[in-house]
């Protein structure tokens, strides 16, 4: 496709519950990053791939909070036994080479934990 | 750690008038900077990005920005404001030795007819 696209657009989880967000990366795209944005923030950094490897996963704020990207093209953000604290947007955006310096956004996907 | 500071919450402008707002990054060397809006439901645009070179740089949308290093800033700005850059607007910076991007907490603007 022609940007990164992400599903689903909105998910509701009830506390305790586990969900899986999507990023399909801009074809050809080395570098992906997931980034969380609480509500009136800035998003901040998760983790970053580069292929299927994933060399910084600093951000993530839990364990219960994983991610994947097994075949160097789409990654799925995991969180687990979700809390409301974990309620925000999040954001996928990717970039060509390694590093990736100018990165492009995805459209996010509004988790709301009730 | 590098970060950012977009120090304005809130602006509110006038349609045709100019804008500018304020960003100061904390990084000791070289710092990759980046302005990107965010309209409501949207994911972030890239407007412009500095790596290095003529420290006045073009963007998109007709946005400038300029990078002063002996003030840690890099403002931006647009002559004549018009009401779809009715949005919010997001500073960001990065390294060659960092390459995530750290984001400053946004400003948000308004544009009044």
């Amino acid at each position: 496709g022609a940007g990164v696209s992400q599903s689903p657009r909105y998910k509701v989880a009830k506390r305790g519950q586990d969900v899986a967000l999507r990023c399909d990366p801009i074809s050809g795209h080395v570098s992906l990053f997931w980034y969380q944005q609480a509500l009136g923030q800035g998003p901040e950094f998760l983790t970053y791939f580069q292929n299927e490897a994933q060399l910084d996963k600093s951000g993530l704020p839990s364990d219960r909070f994983f991610a994947e990207r097994p075949e160097g093209s789409v990654s799925t953000l995991k969180i687990q036994r979700t809390q409301q604290e974990d309620s925000a947007v999040y954001l996928c955006a990717t970039a060509t080479g390694e590093g990736g310096y100018e990165q492009y956004f995805g459209p996010g996907t509004r988790l709301t934990v009730t | 750690a590098q970060s950012v500071t977009q120090p304005d919450i809130h602006i509110t402008v006038s349609e045709g008038a100019s804008l500018e707002l304020r960003c100061n990054y904390s990084y000791g060397a070289t710092p990759y900077l980046f302005w990107y809006v965010q309209s409501p439901g949207q994911g972030l645009q890239l407007l412009l990005k500095y790596f290095s070179g003529d420290t006045l740089v073009q963007g998109i949308k007709g946005f400038e920005a300029e990078f002063k290093r002996s003030q840690s800033s890099f403002n931006l700005r647009k002559p004549s404001v018009h009401w779809s850059d009715a949005a919010e607007y997001f500073c960001a910076v990065s390294s060659p030795e960092d390459y995530k991007l750290s984001f400053g907490a946004g400003t948000t603007v308004t544009v009044r007819a």
